[in-house]
């Protein structure tokens, strides 16, 4: 069954620094997602990206973040100067036609530590 | 959007039925109803979804009730598997996004 990959499994940076999550969606997908989890909360909505641009963002996806699908497989999440309260489990979702309700499949995640 | 509740945790036996409950009292008729778990360590994977008919698929059954102010989600014979935070999340039919909007769910225990 086709998956969605993220890549790495653990990132570990310096506050201040930029970092790039990366994710590869499922080949035929049209719609992604980046959510995050900090450690011991819930899974949180950043940002959905659909035919090239932002569709939503929430209030966390701020000028710090952005997205890109710089080759049309790989989905990524740019953080530029990362703070100590951006450590959480960062998860790339991908979907089909939204218009039928397909199901969103996650990868398994990034976990972004700031020190 | 409409809220769900859920409660915050519940144990089963392995190899036996499980049912997770799901308040959803101020549904709208355009709101669909899914399920996702996490399971330990990985990302949220989606289980079932519905409107307003019960529905069965290879993981679980979607029970819905006839007002749609409450579903349950059925696991036939838990496994140790089955071990995971499950997710009533409540979906609008007509947005485009469909951003999935997660509580802090059911936490599910299997013993063997």
């Amino acid at each position: 069954e086709p998956e969605v990959t993220q890549t790495p499994s653990h990132q570990v940076t310096q506050m201040g620094q930029e970092v790039i999550l990366r994710c590869v969606p499922i080949s035929n997908h049209l719609y992604f997602y980046w959510y995050r989890q900090i450690l011991g909360q819930k899974v949180e909505f950043l940002v959905s990206f659909y035919n090239n641009e932002i569709s939503e963002k929430s209030e966390i996806f701020d000028d710090q973040f952005s997205v890109e699908r710089p080759d049309g497989s790989n989905f990524t999440l740019k953080i530029r100067s990362t703070k100590l309260e951006d450590s959480a489990m960062y998860f790339c979702a991908s979907a089909g036609e939204a218009g039928q309700l397909q199901p969103q499949h996650f990868g398994d995640g990034t976990r972004l530590s700031i020190l | 959007d409409a809220k769900t509740t859920q409660p915050n945790s519940m144990e089963s036996n392995e190899e036996e039925p499980v049912h997770l409950p799901c308040n959803h009292s101020t549904i709208s008729g355009t709101d669909y109803i899914h399920w996702y778990r996490q399971l330990p360590s990985q990302g949220p994977e989606y289980v079932i979804h519905g409107l307003t008919s019960n529905v069965n698929n290879r993981m679980a059954s979607l029970a819905i009730a006839e007002d749609r102010k409450s579903s349950t989600l059925i696991l036939h014979r838990a496994t140790l598997r089955d071990a995971a935070v499950y997710y009533c999340i409540l979906i609008r039919r007509g947005g485009s996004n469909y951003k999935l909007t997660f509580g802090k769910g059911t936490l599910l225990t299997v013993n063997p």
